[in-house]
C-alpha cells in the first residue's frame, strides 16, 4: 500500500513564526502536491512538484514556499506564519506513469496560528 | 482540465445502493473522471477511476455515459463508514492541475 505521512496531525503557531511541514512518501513516487482545505472553498492547490529540485506554483502560492531536495520528501514552509493560514493541510503523491494520475493522501495537518 | 459539478448532499439508507451523480460536461477526450471520498478529519482517499468504459472494484462501480459528461459513482451496499465527502474530479496528463470542488456529502443512515 502506498503510505504518504505528514509531520505533524495537529500544529498551534504565534504569528510570524516559520513553519514546516513534511511529507514523505514511501512509493518512488514522481509527483507530489501540497493543498490547504477551508470549509467551503475544497481543496485548493498550493505547489506541486514533479521532480526533485523542481516545483511549480499551484492555485494559491502566496505566503508558501516549497522545498524538494530527496524524491520522497517535499516540504511546504510558511516563511512568516499569519491568522490566515490556519487550516487543513493536505500532502499527496502520485506516479507520472502515462496518462493516469490517482494521487494518495497523507492524514493532513490541521495548523492553528495565534 | 474540465470542471466537475456535484449536489452538495444526499442521503441513503444503510445496505441500500448509493448513487452519486457528477457532471462533467466540458470534459475533452484525453480527460479521466476519478473519484476520491474524504470521512472526517482524514486525508482523501481513492476511490476508482475511468476513461469511457464503466469500471468496477472492490469499493465501487463508476458508470460513464457514452458522452463522457456526466458519470455516477454507485456503491452497491452502503454502510454507516460509508458516510464521507464523496469529490468528482477531472483529471488531463497534467500533473498537478486537478480540482477538487465541494463535493457531496453523503450520509448513511440506519
Amino acid at each position: 500500500d502506498v503510505k504518504v505521512t505528514q509531520s505533524s496531525r495537529y500544529l498551534v503557531k504565534r504569528t510570524g513564526e516559520k513553519v514546516f511541514l513534511e511529507c514523505v512518501q514511501d512509493m518512488d513516487h514522481e509527483n507530489m502536491f501540497w493543498y490547504r482545505q477551508d470549509p467551503g472553498l475544497g481543496l485548493r492547490l498550493i505547489y506541486f512538484s514533479y521532480d526533485v529540485k523542481m516545483k511549480e506554483k499551484g492555485d494559491i502560492p502566496e505566503g508558501y514556499s516549497v522545498s524538494r531536495e530527496k524524491k520522497e520528501r517535499f516540504s511546504l514552509i510558511l516563511e512568516s506564519a499569519s491568522t490566515n493560514q490556519t487550516s487543513m493541510y493536505l500532502c499527496a503523491s502520485s506516479s507520472a506513469q502515462g496518462s493516469q494520475e490517482t494521487q494518495y493522501f497523507g492524514p493532513g495537518t490541521r495548523l492553528l496560528v495565534l | 482540465d474540465a470542471k466537475t459539478t456535484q449536489p452538495p448532499s444526499m442521503d441513503c439508507a444503510e445496505g441500500r445502493a448509493a448513487n452519486l451523480p457528477c457532471n462533467h460536461s466540458t470534459i475533452s477526450g484525453n480527460e479521466y473522471v476519478y473519484w476520491y471520498r474524504q470521512i472526517h478529519s482524514q486525508g482523501p482517499q481513492y476511490i476508482i477511476h475511468g476513461l469511457k468504459n464503466n469500471e468496477t472494484n472492490e469499493m465501487a462501480s463508476l458508470i460513464i455515459t457514452e458522452d463522457r459528461k456526466s458519470s455516477t459513482l454507485i456503491l452497491p451496499h452502503a454502510t454507516l463508514r460509508d458516510t464521507a465527502v464523496y469529490y468528482c474530479i477531472v483529471i488531463g496528463t497534467n500533473a498537478g492541475k486537478s480540482t477538487f470542488g465541494d463535493g457531496t456529502t453523503l450520509t448513511v443512515k440506519p
